[in-house]
């Protein structure tokens, strides 16, 4: 089964740092990636996604994505962060016909001001 | 813009109890998805729907079971809730690998 990895469970910064959160897929064969976010308090929604074409995908909130095939990794960031950006971020890759998702254990991050 | 409901956001149950989670989709989505989440271990799949009557075992499907008689509708049932069933439970629905989700909700088993 697929297995996705993110890495640093926990990251504390402070607002203007930028961020980068890694991600990490055991098998290719799949091109439809995508991050999805939770706020505190707030239901998980889509953050950003990629299916095909240019592989630096751009989302929400200025948040962009790198798919690197060859590495099997899409990582996230964000050149400057808000203390609106603390949630918890996870990564999640399709597998079994892209009928399901494997989310990986989510990066917990916190913007102090 | 879609939306996922769910019956309750916070439920607290006895151990032994029989307890139903409902969830409603409003896009006429063919799948339909129960999770878990808890600290530190992600999302994990317990059961997945992909039409009605249709289901699939997820990743940890042991002590529960689930039924889609409608297609908007998914329902989780914990036959006998332990206190390890106490969790974040997360209904989601999906149209082309992109999955939805609904509000959540925390159960406590006691």
């Amino acid at each position: 089964a697929q297995s996705v990895s993110q890495h640093n469970h926990h990251v504390i910064l402070s607002e203007a740092a930028s961020l980068e959160l890694g991600c990490n897929y055991s098998y290719g064969g799949t091109v439809n990636l995508f991050w999805y976010v939770q706020y505190p308090g707030q239901h998980l929604q889509l953050l950003l996604k990629y299916f095909s074409g240019d592989p630096l995908v751009k989302g929400i909130k200025g948040f962009e994505a790198e798919f690197i095939k060859s590495k099997f990794s899409f990582n996230l960031r964000k050149p400057s962060v808000q203390w609106s950006d603390t949630a918890e971020y996870f990564c999640a890759v399709p597998y079994y016909g892209n009928n399901r998702l494997a989310f990986g254990k989510g990066n917990q991050v916190v913007v102090i001001p | 813009d879609v939306k996922v409901t769910q019956s309750s956001r916070y439920l607290v149950k006895r151990t032994g109890e029989k307890v139903f989670l409902e969830c409603v989709q409003d896009m006429d989505h063919e799948n339909m998805f129960w999770y878990r989440q808890d600290p530190g271990l992600g999302l994990r799949l317990i059961y997945f729907s992909y039409d009605v009557k249709m289901k699939e075992k997820g990743d940890i499907p042991e002590g529960y079971s689930v039924s889609r008689e409608k297609k908007e509708r998914f329902s989780l049932i914990l036959e006998s809730a332990s206190t390890n069933q106490t969790s974040m439970y997360l209904c989601a629905s999906s149209s082309q690998g992109e999955q939805y989700f609904g509000p959540g909700t925390r159960l406590t088993v006691t």
